[in-house]
């Protein structure tokens, strides 16, 4: 079965810095592109983050970039997403998905279950 | 930025159709995909490149694009078809992924 499985979140004070992680199983992980999707509560999809299948190319979303940075370990099958200097409208659940196919235009065809990090003192 | 908007929500009885648009400038020159999310789950993939449907999802889901608009439309309603359904695209102009401002389908 493919699945991704988040962890990671948690209760953070601003200006912090948390890592979230993404397990994926059941597919070839290092030939697909993946993305990080975060939701505040109450709110609409907001894309955070996306990385090519080997790692060599990295994408941000303009709230984020310079503070957050996307990596993967093909070897262990896992994304990360390393948050740092974390604001109060960081607070959100935190989806991994991943692409459908080889090229950026295809969609997200396989999400995680989401993983909350809130940031507050 | 590109932006791709959509209606706040949208009502319809059992068995009608359904038809949710996601607005944005020239949007029939990029594939759309749009995913359905419940309170409290992750989202779903029901439709992709603008009229392909996944594996599992119901033919009742159906999508067009074209111009400045793209369509998804749910026939036959059910009361299970509820929920938020948002729109989304590469743009390439910007190496960014879009999400519409997502559309809330309650079933009267």
């Amino acid at each position: 079965e493919v699945q991704l499985l988040e962890s990671g979140g948690g209760l953070v004070q601003p200006g912090g810095s948390l890592r979230l992680s993404c397990e994926a199983s059941g597919f070839t992980f290092s030939s697909y592109a993946m993305s990080w999707v975060r939701q505040a509560p109450g709110k609409g999809l907001e894309w955070v983050s996306g990385i090519s299948g080997s790692g060599g190319s990295t994408y941000f979303a303009d709230s984020v970039k310079g503070r957050f940075t996307i990596s993967r370990d093909n070897s262990k099958n896992t994304l990360y997403l390393q948050m740092n200097s974390l604001r109060a409208e960081d607070t959100a659940v935190y989806y991994c998905a991943k692409v459908r196919g080889s090229s950026r235009v295809n969609a997200f065809d396989i999400w995680g279950q989401g993983t909350m990090v809130t940031v507050s003192s | 930025s590109y932006v791709l908007t959509q209606p706040p929500s949208v009502s319809v009885a059992p068995g009608q159709t359904a038809r949710i648009t996601c607005g944005g400038n020239n949007i029939g020159s990029k594939s759309v995909h749009w995913y359905q999310q419940k309170p409290g789950q992750a989202p779903v993939l029901v439709v992709y490149d603008d009229s392909d449907r996944p594996s599992g999802i119901p033919e009742r889901f159906s999508g067009s694009n074209s111009g400045n608009t793209a369509t998804l439309t749910i026939s036959r309603v059910e009361a299970g078809d509820e929920g938020d359904f948002y729109c989304q695209v590469w743009d390439s102009s910007s190496d960014h992924y879009v999400f519409g401002t997502g559309t809330t389908v309650t079933v009267l």
